[in-house]
């Protein structure tokens, strides 16, 4: 069936550090990906998507490319910030598996 | 605009009591889930709906029931609850899944003891 795998944390930066949260999926056919943050006590908030292979998504700072190659969708910012400490969630959707999520990262940012 | 609202937010339950777990939506999606979520782990779908009256079972069903007489309502029943249910519980909803993504409520933290 479909998955998502992504990088374990926790992944510890110094601010204005380059950031990478690897993530791939095996899926049938062509889902579309995502990527969630969630802050502490909060619920999931849609980061960025791409619908279709090479597309590239992007949203404060961060971005990801949809990689069918590869079958990836790396998460990627070139100078994170405290505020961006959070979990990050890579998913997918396709028709036969709705979304599923990746188990998460958790980033911690050191001013 | 409220999106997605979730109560309560808190809850301690004994095991073998039952509950529900409401879920409201305000923009008129028609696709609406809920997942729950174990500590350090990715979220696993109880139950979704395609729009009034229709509902299907998502990965982890048992021991949980729901209903959707309307599009704006989810609820989410507990029967006959068991500490394995302690979990934090995320309703969503979307308006096109594979375009649009989910919106997520702020979750509903339930212990069973």
């Amino acid at each position: 069936g479909d998955s998502v795998t992504q990088m374990e944390g926790p992944v510890t930066l110094s601010e204005e550090a380059f950031l990478t949260i690897n993530c791939t999926y095996t899926a049938t056919g062509y889902p579309s990906l995502f990527w969630y943050v969630q802050y502490p006590g909060e619920g999931l908030q849609l980061l960025l998507k791409a619908t279709k292979a090479d597309d590239k998504g992007s949203n404060k700072g961060f971005e990801a490319t949809y990689r069918k190659e590869t079958t990836s969708f790396h998460l990627e910012k070139g100078s994170v910030q405290v505020s961006d400490s959070a979990v990050y969630f890579c998913a997918l959707y396709s028709s036969a598996s709705k979304i599923i999520f990746g188990s998460g990262t958790r980033l911690s940012i050191r001013p | 605009n409220a999106g997605v609202t979730q109560t309560p937010k808190f809850h301690i339950l004994k095991i073998g009591q039952s509950m529900t777990l409401q879920c409201t939506q305000d923009m008129n999606h028609n696709y609406m889930y809920w997942y729950r979520q174990d500590p350090g782990m990715g979220l696993k779908l109880i139950y979704y709906s395609v729009g009034a009256g229709i509902t299907d079972k998502g990965e982890v069903p048992n021991g949980y029931n729901v209903s959707r007489s309307t599009t704006e309502d989810f609820p989410l029943r507990l029967e006959l609850a068991a500490p394995s249910q302690t979990s934090v519980y995320f309703c969503a909803s979307s308006y096109s899944e594979r375009d649009y993504g989910y919106t997520f409520g702020s979750g509903t933290r339930l212990t069973v003891v």
